[in-house]
C-alpha cells in the first residue's frame, strides 16, 4: 500500500521568508506519479506540480521549486520569498502510474504567511 | 480545458434526507470519476471510484448503500447521500480522469454538505 507523510501540519512564516514544506512517501512499486495540490480558503485544489518516478530533475517554476530525492523518498516543495497569498494548505499526493488511479494524499501542511 | 464543476456548492439538509450532488466534465470525455470526502482540517479520502457504464468500486469502510454513485454518462457522475445524518456533514470533491496519457486527474471545486 501506499503512504503519503507531510509531518508538518502547520507552518508559519513572515512574507518575504523562503519556507520548505516536506514530503515523504512509501510504495513498493518503482514506477508512480508524486503530486503537489494547494487549497486555499475557498477549497477548490489547485494543481502545481507531477513528476514521475523516472525523473529526478528538480524543478523551478518562479517563486516555488521542488527537490525529489528516489534516495529517500521525499519530494519537498520551497517557496521562495513567500508572500500572503501563498496561504494554504497543501497536499503532497502519490499515484501508481500501472493499475487504479487512485491518488493518496498526505496529511496536508496549513501555511500561513503573515504580513 | 478539463474543467469538472460541481452542484451545488453548498447545500444544507435535514437529517433523515437524501441530497444529491452532480460532477461534470465540461469538456472532455471522463472515463473515471472519483468522490473524495473532506472533514475539517483533515486530508482528502477516496470514497469511491466510479467508471461511466459500471458499477462503483466503495473504498474500505464506505457505505456503498449510504454514498450512491451512478456514473451514467462520459460526463456526469452523481453522489447521493441517503439518509443524511449530521456526521455526513463534509466537503465532498469529485475528480475526473481521461483514457490515454498520465490520467490527469482534474478536480471538482467541491460541495460544502451541512446536515442540521
Amino acid at each position: 500500500a501506499q503512504k503519503v507523510t507531510q509531518a508538518q501540519t502547520e507552518i508559519s512564516v513572515v512574507e518575504k521568508e523562503d519556507v520548505t514544506l516536506d514530503c515523504v512517501y512509501e510504495t513498493r512499486d518503482t514506477t508512480y506519479y508524486l503530486f503537489w495540490y494547494k487549497q486555499p480558503p475557498s477549497g477548490e485544489l489547485v494543481f502545481l506540480i507531477r513528476r514521475n518516478s523516472f525523473d529526478e530533475q528538480n524543478e523551478i517554476s518562479g517563486r516555488y521549486s521542488w527537490n525529489f530525492q528516489k534516495s529517500t523518498s521525499s519530494f519537498n516543495f520551497t517557496i521562495t520569498a513567500s508572500q500572503v497569498v501563498d496561504s494554504a494548505v497543501y497536499f503532497c499526493a502519490l499515484r501508481l502510474i500501472q493499475g487504479a488511479q487512485k491518488l493518496v494524499f498526505g496529511q496536508g501542511t496549513r501555511l500561513t504567511i503573515n504580513p | 480545458g478539463a474543467v469538472v464543476s460541481q452542484h451545488p456548492s453548498r447545500v444544507i439538509c435535514k437529517s433523515g434526507t437524501s441530497v444529491k450532488i452532480e460532477c461534470r466534465s465540461l469538456d472532455f470525455q471522463a472515463t473515471t470519476m472519483f468522490w473524495y470526502r473532506q472533514f475539517p482540517k483533515q486530508s482528502l479520502m477516496l470514497m469511491a471510484t466510479s467508471n461511466e457504464g459500471s458499477k462503483a468500486t466503495y473504498e474500505q469502510g464506505v457505505e456503498k448503500d449510504k454514498f450512491l454513485i451512478n456514473h451514467a454518462s462520459l460526463t456526469l457522475s452523481t453522489l447521493t447521500v441517503t439518509s443524511a445524518h449530521p456526521e455526513d456533514s463534509s466537503f465532498y470533491i469529485c475528480s475526473a480522469t481521461t483514457a490515454g496519457g498520465p490520467h490527469e486527474q482534474y478536480f471538482g471545486p467541491g460541495t460544502r454538505l451541512t446536515v442540521t
